[in-house]
């Protein structure tokens, strides 16, 4: 079976850091993905981890350790726009099982 | 640009009708796939396909079919629709099986079933 575990919620405020943990047991493994998704819309591609490290990508950045069946996504610099829910996938071939997500509200 | 496409944004249904979901994407994907979405669940894959005519079952198949006869479109199919079949239904493709390819999702259909 698929065990992917994220946090439900995190608040944080406007300019802050914020990071959203995801730890996963899964039958197999080929890389992570993290996904956003704003209310209503489809969920959009932030970042695929496959080998251990931290992957920087502007504001987001992704970590994975594969020993440890760990990920985060780190937001920096957080702006208004961030508020969403933040997706966990894990890729097992050409199929994703996903965490349930995490809501992320930024506060001015 | 990428784009996956659904027939509809949202759609009310009764118990018992039969429902047809669309999906076509224009990027020649081998892949689609149809998820639903709940709170507090997240996506769950319903069934999958990595060419025409070729199908499988997902993690939660069951009161679902689908179709594919041609590369570009994929159909799911709630033969005879239930309550607990109310969710957002979200389609996706990918280019490669096994590949670092992301999916790309559709904007997503709300179904609800009275």
């Amino acid at each position: 079976g698929q065990n992917i575990d994220q946090p439900t919620e995190m608040t944080a405020t406007e300019g802050a850091i914020v990071q959203i943990n995801c730890t996963y047991q899964t039958s197999g493994f080929n890389g992570l993905f993290w996904y956003q998704q704003h209310a209503g819309e489809a969920p959009t591609f932030l970042s695929y981890n496959v080998l251990d490290g931290l992957e920087e990508k502007g504001r987001f950045s992704s970590f994975l350790s594969r020993s440890k069946g760990y990920s985060y996504l780190l937001l920096k610099e957080l702006q208004m726009k961030d508020s969403a829910s933040y997706l966990c996938a894990v890729n097992n071939d050409y199929k994703l099982s996903f965490g349930a997500g995490t809501t992320v509200t930024v506060r001015a | 640009d990428v784009k996956v496409t659904q027939s509809s944004r949202y759609l009310v249904k009764r118990t018992g009708e039969k429902v047809f979901l669309e999906c076509v994407q224009d990027m020649d994907h081998e892949n689609m796939f149809w998820y639903r979405q709940d709170p507090g669940l997240g996506l769950r894959l319903i069934y999958f396909s990595y060419d025409v005519k070729m199908k499988e079952k997902g993690d939660i198949p069951e009161g679902y079919s689908v179709s594919r006869e041609k590369k570009e479109r994929f159909s799911l199919i709630l033969e005879s629709a239930s309550t607990n079949q109310t969710s957002m239904y979200l389609c996706a493709s990918s280019f490669i099986a096994g590949s670092t390819d992301t999916q790309y999702f559709g904007p997503g259909t709300r179904l609800t079933v009275l």
